[in-house]
């Protein structure tokens, strides 16, 4: 089976400096790769993804996400972090396993930025 | 332009009773998707569903829980004889073709399901 890990529960970082959301996966053939943002009492929303093609991958809101193949990552990366960058941020892997191709999200690293 | 809707918001059920969330895809999307999101925990999948089919119900507990996406109308997901630990947010995402390598999901903002 296909997964995606985050090692950090938590990420803190001040305001104006760089960040990194942590995220490794696990499958079998082609990684299909995803980053979600989820604001308070709200759905996911997607921030970008890595189908093929160049290994740094920009998405909105200023983030990319840096896929490598051999340490088998995928961290989701800001130069400058903004406050209303404080969120919870799910990495997450297309499963090709089964027919239905459902998407499989990772536990979640919340984001906290401070001023 | 109405993005994904569900509801209610916020669902507050006793135990025994059943609770059925509605979700209604984005105009033009026929794939539904429903995970469940308990506290200080990630996404984890229940169901897939196109219309009248389901698709992959891999994730739904065996008794209980059930899901139907009819021809016309929303999305059910329906959970029988609630209990505590059923208490957690429940969101719907949808897409406008199942199983493309590319394709994102749009979510709805969830149901909370509190069972007392």
């Amino acid at each position: 089976a296909q997964s995606v890990a985050q090692p950090e529960d938590q990420v803190n970082v001040a305001e104006g400096n760089p960040l990194t959301v942590k995220c490794t996966y696990s499958v079998s053939g082609n990684p299909y790769l995803f980053w979600y943002v989820q604001y308070p009492n709200r759905g996911l929303q997607f921030l970008l993804k890595y189908i093929t093609g160049d290994n740094l991958v920009k998405g909105s809101y200023g983030f990319e996400a840096e896929f490598n193949k051999s340490q088998t990552s995928f961290h989701l990366k800001k130069p400058t972090a903004l406050v209303s960058d404080s969120a919870l941020y799910f990495c997450a892997v297309r499963d090709f396993y089964s027919s239905a191709s459902k998407i499989i999200f990772g536990s979640g690293t919340r984001l906290s930025i401070r001023p | 332009n109405a993005g994904v809707m569900q509801n209610p918001r916020h669902l507050v059920r006793r135990r025994g009773q059943e609770a059925r969330l509605r979700c209604s895809p984005m105009k033009g999307h026929s794939h539904v998707y429903w995970y469940r999101q308990l506290p200080e925990e990630g996404l984890k999948f229940m169901v897939y569903l196109q219309k009248e089919n389901i698709i992959d119900e891999s994730g739904m507990p065996k008794e209980r829980f059930s899901a139907e996406f009819p021809k016309e109308g929303p999305s059910i997901l329906r959970i029988q004889q609630v209990v505590r630990g059923d208490s957690a947010a429940y969101f719907c995402a949808s897409s406008p073709v199942g199983g493309q390598v590319n394709e994102k999901l749009f979510f709805g903002s969830g149901t909370q399901l509190s069972v007392l």
